[in-house]
């Protein structure tokens, strides 16, 4: 399958507690980004980076921190700020900038506060 | 800031009948508009993309259609089939930009 891989499927947190979210391609892209998915509110964008060591906030980048040290990686941290972290994440990486810019997915990680 | 409104919320129809899904974005520089399908439980999916230099853009069942000087894109897919049900997010890019998405259209297809 595919070229964009994320990990795990399912994560319990217990409130007060970060967790990672992994996120890896094999498609040699520039671009990767982080959305976050909720019932009723599309995709929402938290984190995205255009190049290795560089990342810049989306629209809801409160209570979550990124790194981007690998062009095939690009981990999300959900921390104890994130006040309301049970939501459906998507990872997602392009070409950088041009014409053909189709956004893969990855299968997702869905997280719950217990 | 750049936004993607997209219409219906929710839509449903009877098995072969057609299926329109709208939508319009406030960045007149965005030109690249991807339509992407999501099954429950499942990734989006790519199913059709329209750039900003075209109008329409058909393949078998499914059309795009974009007019820049309203700043609206639409989605039409034909002879509907119950495996088209699923969540239909529209998007839309500048170059060197990011992927703004809609809140998403819910799309039933009743046998």
């Amino acid at each position: 399958d595919g070229g964009i891989t994320q990990s795990p499927k399912y994560l319990f947190r217990k409130e007060g507690q970060n967790v990672t979210l992994s996120c890896e391609q094999n498609l040699n892209h520039d671009a990767m980004y982080w959305y976050r998915q909720d019932p009723g509110q599309g995709l929402r964008l938290i984190y995205y980076s255009q190049i290795v060591n560089d990342f810049q906030k989306g629209d809801i980048a409160e209570g979550y921190s990124v790194s981007r040290e690998k062009k095939e990686s690009f981990p999300l941290t959900v921390t104890s700020a994130q006040k309301n972290p049970t939501a459906f994440y998507l990872c997602a990486s392009s070409t950088r900038g041009g014409l053909d810019t189709e956004a893969f997915f990855g299968q997702g990680t869905r997280l719950t506060v217990v | 800031g750049e936004n993607v409104e997209q219409h219906p919320s929710t839509l449903s129809v009877q098995e072969g009948d057609s299926a329109v899904i709208k939508c319009t974005y406030s960045d007149s520089a965005s030109n690249y508009f991807p339509w992407y399908k999501q099954e429950l439980g499942k990734r989006p999916q790519l199913i059709i993309d329209i750039r900003s230099n075209v109008g329409e853009k058909k393949d078998q069942r499914i059309a795009v259609t974009l007019n820049k000087t309203a700043k609206h894109f639409s989605l039409h897919i034909t002879e509907t089939q119950p495996e088209d049900s699923a969540v239909y997010f529209c998007a839309a890019k500048r170059s060197q930009g990011n992927l703004i998405f809609g809140k998403g259209t819910k799309l039933s297809v009743k046998p």
